[in-house]
């Protein structure tokens, strides 16, 4: 079984400032796929960045970037000159194969104007 | 091109009564999933579809079941609803064999009084 662990109920940030949610999950496959996905008031999960196990180079995506250290099962989720947008439940997702997802508990990420 | 939807947006049912919700995958897409999110927690699996027959399952009871169309579209019911039943259920679709990229609904909020 696979398990996601986020650690940080809750994050705050102030507007334009960097800040760092934390993810660690537990895997005996080799090859699967991390995923940040962003859940805002509206409901709606959106996805933010994602992870190939197999690839050793961060993933980036605008302001979003990921800190993968395989080894320590470790996937930390970047986000620089943080905005208003921003705010939100952010959830870390493991999955291999079959496209199930295993979530997190979520980050509540606040911004502060 | 239109992304995931489902139906109803919120419903409200008493204990013991049954309810269906419906998903429509986005275009290009095969695979449907469901997840039941509690407040304040990740979503959890349910099941998944794919060629019409349930691929996988989660830890639920036998109270969920779901069908998959033709058209890939799907129905989650729920039986003998109790009041842990309220949660916001979410579909997801992808593609078997794609990118690993799952995309979701907006979900349906569901309240068992």
């Amino acid at each position: 079984a696979q398990t996601v662990t986020q650690s940080q109920p809750e994050m705050s940030v102030q507007e334009a400032e960097t800040v760092t949610l934390s993810c660690t999950y537990d895997t005996s496959e080799s090859d699967y796929y991390l995923f940040w996905y962003k859940q805002p008031p509206s409901r709606q999960m959106i996805l933010v960045i994602r992870q190939e196990a197999y690839k050793q180079q961060n993933a980036t995506e605008n302001r979003f970037s990921v800190n993968f250290q395989k080894a320590a099962k470790s996937f930390s989720l970047k986000i620089s000159d943080s905005q208003l947008g921003d705010a939100a439940m952010y959830f870390c997702a493991l999955n291999f194969g079959n496209e199930k997802l295993t979530f997190g508990t979520g980050t509540r990420l606040t911004i502060i104007p | 091109d239109a992304g995931v939807t489902q139906s109803p947006t919120h419903l409200i049912k008493t204990r013991g009564q049954q309810v269906t919700l419906r998903c429509s995958p986005k275009s290009g897409h095969d695979t449907v999933s469901w997840y039941q999110q509690a407040l304040g927690q990740g979503p959890q699996f349910i099941f998944q579809y794919y060629e019409e027959e349930e691929r996988q399952r989660g830890n639920f009871p036998d109270r969920f079941s779901g069908h998959q169309f033709p058209n890939y579209s799907s129905e989650l019911n729920v039986n003998a609803l109790l009041l842990g039943d309220s949660a916001l259920y979410l579909c997801a679709s992808s593609l078997a064999g794609g990118d690993r990229r799952v995309d979701f609904g907006a979900g349906t909020r569901l309240s068992v009084l």
